[in-house]
């Protein structure tokens, strides 16, 4: 069954630092997203991407953070200059339509900022 | 906008007892109600979706949910739990823009 790949499955960065967190969707898959999870909270989405762009972003999706499709299948989420507030699960997730329903999940970068 | 909650933090049951895990929505218009499931280190996992027609739906591992529109709520159940399904249970709406917005999740363990 295909996946959805996320690397690093955990990432360790010191406050201040730019951090790159990595996705590969499912080939055929046209929208991608991600979402996050801080601990003992609920998942909350960042960000939708369609045709090389965003399509929506949340209050959280502030200037700090970008997408990007560098390639024809990696999908990447930046922080710029990390907070200790964006300690979380994100999630990356991609569907082959935009209607919200079969997503598939990736398995999350856990991003501990110290 | 569109919202779901989970009443409870953490369910337990005994192996081969039913399981149930509360879910109530809020929505204009028609929902769109899913169940995700989290097993530790792993990521989200879709168990089943209620888009339209018969109010029960059954999904993936023996699980189903009854979508109950007088008392908006989207329960998912298993009749006999088993060990292997104590994880972190999500319930979803689709909102407004095709996004997903979560409950806070529940804590579901399964005792032996």
């Amino acid at each position: 069954e295909p996946e959805v790949t996320q690397t690093p499955s955990h990432q360790v960065t010191q406050m201040g630092q730019e951090v790159i967190l990595r996705c590969v969707p499912i080939s055929n898959h046209l929208y991608f997203y991600w979402y996050r999870q801080i601990l003992g909270q609920k998942v909350e989405f960042l960000v939708s991407f369609y045709n090389n762009e965003i399509s929506e972003k949340s209050e959280i999706f502030d200037d700090q953070f970008s997408v990007e499709r560098p390639d024809g299948s990696n999908f990447t989420l930046k922080i710029r200059s990390t907070k200790l507030e964006d300690s979380a699960m994100y999630f990356c997730a991609s569907s082959a339509t935009g209607v919200g329903y079969g997503y598939t999940f990736g398995s999350g970068t856990r991003l501990t900022v110290v | 906008a569109q919202s779901v909650a989970q009443p409870e933090d953490q369910v337990n049951v005994a192996e081969g007892n039913p399981l149930t895990v509360k879910c109530t929505y809020s929505v204009s218009g028609n929902p769109y109600l899913f169940w995700y499931v989290q097993y530790p280190n792993r990521g989200l996992q879709f168990l089943l979706k209620y888009i339209t027609g018969d109010n029960l739906v059954k999904g993936s591992y023996g699980f189903e949910a009854e979508f109950n529109k007088s008392q908006t709520s989207f329960h998912l159940k298993k009749p006999s739990a088993l060990v292997s399904d104590s994880a972190l249970y999500f319930c979803a709406v689709r909102d407004d823009d095709y996004k997903l917005s979560f409950g806070a999740g529940t804590t579901v363990t399964v005792r032996a």
